[in-house]
């Protein structure tokens, strides 16, 4: 079975400074991962993944992530931070459970973006 | 415009009763899924499903049951015998292995 930390549940930056949400994973097989965004009571919303082709991945807004295979990390980065990125960011592995594919979400770091 | 549907928006329900939240994809994607969510637990799966007539149990399906007649439809019904439904709902669907899931716009349930 697969399973994913997020290994702040909070992050506090200033506006036009740098943003590192971390994020390891463990999985049996070769993973597909992604980062999804959540502003508050809405569905979440796709930022990248990463399935097997490039390391660096880039994604919307500005945000990419690396996938380091010897570090099991795939932590998601953006040089500066806006005040429209503060929400909620989740790091999510797909793999295999008794046969079915299935994802398995971390629990969340909320980004505080100050003025 | 294709997407997922959830509905309603916010429903509120009496300690006891049964009540179904709805789930509609036009993407005509193979897998839908039903989640969980409470503050500081990320997203919990209730249920998912890989194709029509076939769903499997998530990690907390008890008191919680689902129907997958339709490949578009894939509702999720909260039976009095969840001890603490009050939550967020997410359902989600996928086109096959491997790909990311889209998301509805989720469902709140409170129980009164």
């Amino acid at each position: 079975a697969q399973s994913v930390t997020q290994l702040d549940s909070h992050v506090s930056v200033s506006e036009g400074t740098p943003v590192l949400l971390r994020c390891n994973y463990s999985s049996s097989y070769s993973p597909s991962l992604f980062w999804y965004v959540q502003h508050p009571n809405k569905g979440l919303q796709l930022l990248l993944k990463y399935t097997s082709a490039a390391t660096l991945v880039k994604g919307i807004n500005g945000f990419e992530a690396e996938f380091k295979k010897s570090e099991t990390s795939f932590h998601l980065t953006k040089p500066s931070a806006h005040m429209s990125d503060a929400a909620e960011y989740f790091c999510v592995v797909r793999g295999m459970n008794s046969g079915y594919s299935t994802l398995t979400f971390g629990k969340g770091t909320m980004l505080l973006v100050s003025p | 415009d294709g997407g997922i549907t959830q509905s309603p928006k916010y429903l509120f329900r009496k300690e006891g009763q049964n009540v179904t939240l709805s789930c509609e994809q036009n993407l005509n994607h193979d897998a839908m899924y039903w989640y969980r969510q409470d503050p500081g637990q990320g997203l919990r799966l209730i249920y998912y499903s890989q194709i029509v007539n076939d769903f499997q149990k998530g990690d907390i399906a008890e008191g919680y049951s689902v129907s997958r007649e339709k490949k578009e439809s894939f509702p999720l019904t909260v039976t009095s015998a969840q001890k603490n439904p009050t939550a967020f709902y997410l359902c989600a669907s996928s086109r096959e292995r491997g790909t990311e899931a889209f998301f509805g716009q989720g469902t709140r349930l409170t129980v009164v």
